[in-house]
């Protein structure tokens, strides 16, 4: 089964408006952790914003922002104010058992490729 | 400080020639990781070592890959032979492990053609 599942292979949104990339995970460790990485056409992998199972609120980073609903194992990025720049690749990816220091290994979703159009 | 520096960037190869990719993680990094990316299985863990010691390598494919990380600031991703299929974009990251979000830090990637 897949651990994460990106349902959405492309997303087009307009600049300065708000886009929601979906992401769902299937796990049955009670701890884990939630990230997004942006993947921007010149190939490098930037990470954008962590989510722990334990955490109270939802993960904000600047732009973006974590819809974490854990009860439908979701974490869905909020990216507001559109920007051109915000065009590329999205990954969702889980590492499970983060009490447990010596797991560390990220499993990626497959992906959303969001074009910003102006 | 720099960060992942990988090398080469773009590596052009025939079937059944050896390959060797380089990686140099951030300074301070206790964990490193290797990774491939292809259109049709997406980004997969292959490898990561944790100080120097391998950690789990049930991403490797088969015997063909071997990684190697002889001291803290040097790990390389060998292939022997190469095969068409082996042609992907190998991303090698690395971390702090020391706090629990430990986010990873990637390196520009080594486009790799095998031919």
């Amino acid at each position: 089964a897949q651990k994460i599942t990106q349902t959405q292979p492309g997303m087009f949104v307009q600049e300065k408006e708000a886009v929601t990339l979906d992401c769902t995970y299937d796990t049955s460790d009670p701890s884990y952790g939630l990230f997004w990485y942006k993947q921007p056409s010149s190939g490098e992998m930037i990470f954008l914003i962590y989510q722990g199972s334990y955490d109270q609120q939802n993960a904000t980073e600047g732009r973006y922002s974590l819809n974490f609903q854990k009860a439908r194992k979701s974490a869905n990025l909020v990216i507001s104010a559109s920007q051109l720049g915000d065009s590329a690749m999205y990954f969702c990816a889980m590492r499970e058992g983060i009490v447990d220091t010596g797991r560390r290994a990220l499993t990626f979703g497959s992906g959303t490729r969001l074009q910003v159009q102006p | 400080d720099a960060g992942v520096i990988q090398s080469p960037r773009h590596e052009v190869t025939e079937m059944g020639q050896e390959v060797t990719l380089r990686c140099k993680p951030i300074s301070g990094h206790d964990y490193l990781f290797w990774y491939r990316q292809t259109m049709m299985r997406g980004l997969e863990l292959l490898i990561y070592f944790n100080n120097n010691v391998p950690i789990d390598d049930s991403g490797m494919p088969e015997d063909r890959f071997s990684a190697k990380m002889p001291n803290a600031s040097f790990s390389t991703l060998k292939i022997q032979p190469s095969e068409p299929r082996d042609s992907a974009v190998y991303f090698c990251a690395s971390s702090q492990g020391r706090d629990r979000i430990d986010e990873q830090y990637f390196g520009p990637g080594t486009r790799l053609t095998v031919t």
